[in-house]
């Protein structure tokens, strides 16, 4: 019963590039979070999504920043034209819904660095 | 703006002893509490759920919410090495689905 799934774990770009993060939820999750964590600090929600909808996104810088989670394959956040303080942990993670119960899984984290 | 505090540490205990970690929040409707565990250079590992007020034990895990009081907390009973970590706060709150975190506390169990 494979968990949450992200890749890459590690990441370096150039200030410039583009970072492209991906997430693949647990089996029968179809609610999907993305969080960032900067250096000694904590989450931060940054957007909601299911399957082929943004349900929400107030957590997303305005610019740059964006996330889309296709019927097929994994959830997508991409960051433009990255700048160092991009550098952080960017998680992601998976729920589902049962009996008004909701319960939130992560995946192990795309360390993102920018030189 | 929706907060959650949580003493920031690092919080030593001896091993065997009772892990006391303490957390507020800010909002009023907030109806769901969660207790992730995360080692350095880890990801959150959830290890408790509690969503209405009172006591809620699992294995050597204590969680209690005082929802009146805007508070819940998280014992660790007979505290091992092992449980040396950042215990993070999680709220969630009125219609919302994700998570607003605390700071995390850092604590350390002295073998």
């Amino acid at each position: 019963n494979a968990g949450v799934m992200q890749n890459p774990r590690h990441l370096v770009r150039r200030r410039g590039q583009e970072a492209r993060l991906r997430c693949s939820p647990m089996k029968g999750h179809s609610h999907v979070y993305w969080y960032r964590q900067l250096p000694e600090e904590g989450l931060k929600f940054m957007v909601y999504l299911q399957k082929e909808n943004i349900i929400d996104e107030s957590g997303m810088p305005k610019e740059r920043f964006s996330a889309e989670f296709p019927k097929e394959g994994p959830s997508i956040l991409r960051i433009q034209q990255v700048v160092r303080g991009d550098s952080a942990a960017y998680f992601c993670a998976s729920s589902v819904r049962r009996g008004g119960r909701d319960e939130q899984f992560f995946g192990p984290g795309t360390r993102l660095t920018v030189l | 703006q929706k907060e959650v505090e949580q003493n920031s540490g690092p919080l030593s205990v001896p091993e065997g002893a009772i892990a006391s970690l303490n957390c507020t929040y800010s909002d009023r409707v907030s109806q769901s509490f969660f207790w992730y565990r995360q080692y350095s250079g880890k990801s959150p590992e959830l290890i408790m759920s509690i969503y209405s007020n009172g006591d809620k034990e699992d294995g050597r895990f204590t969680a209690q919410l005082n929802k009146a009081s805007q508070y819940v907390s998280l014992l660790i009973r007979d505290s091992q090495p092992s449980d040396s970590a950042t215990y993070l706060c999680a709220v969630r709150s009125g219609s919302a689905r994700q998570l607003t975190f605390g700071s995390g506390t850092q604590l350390t169990v002295l073998p």
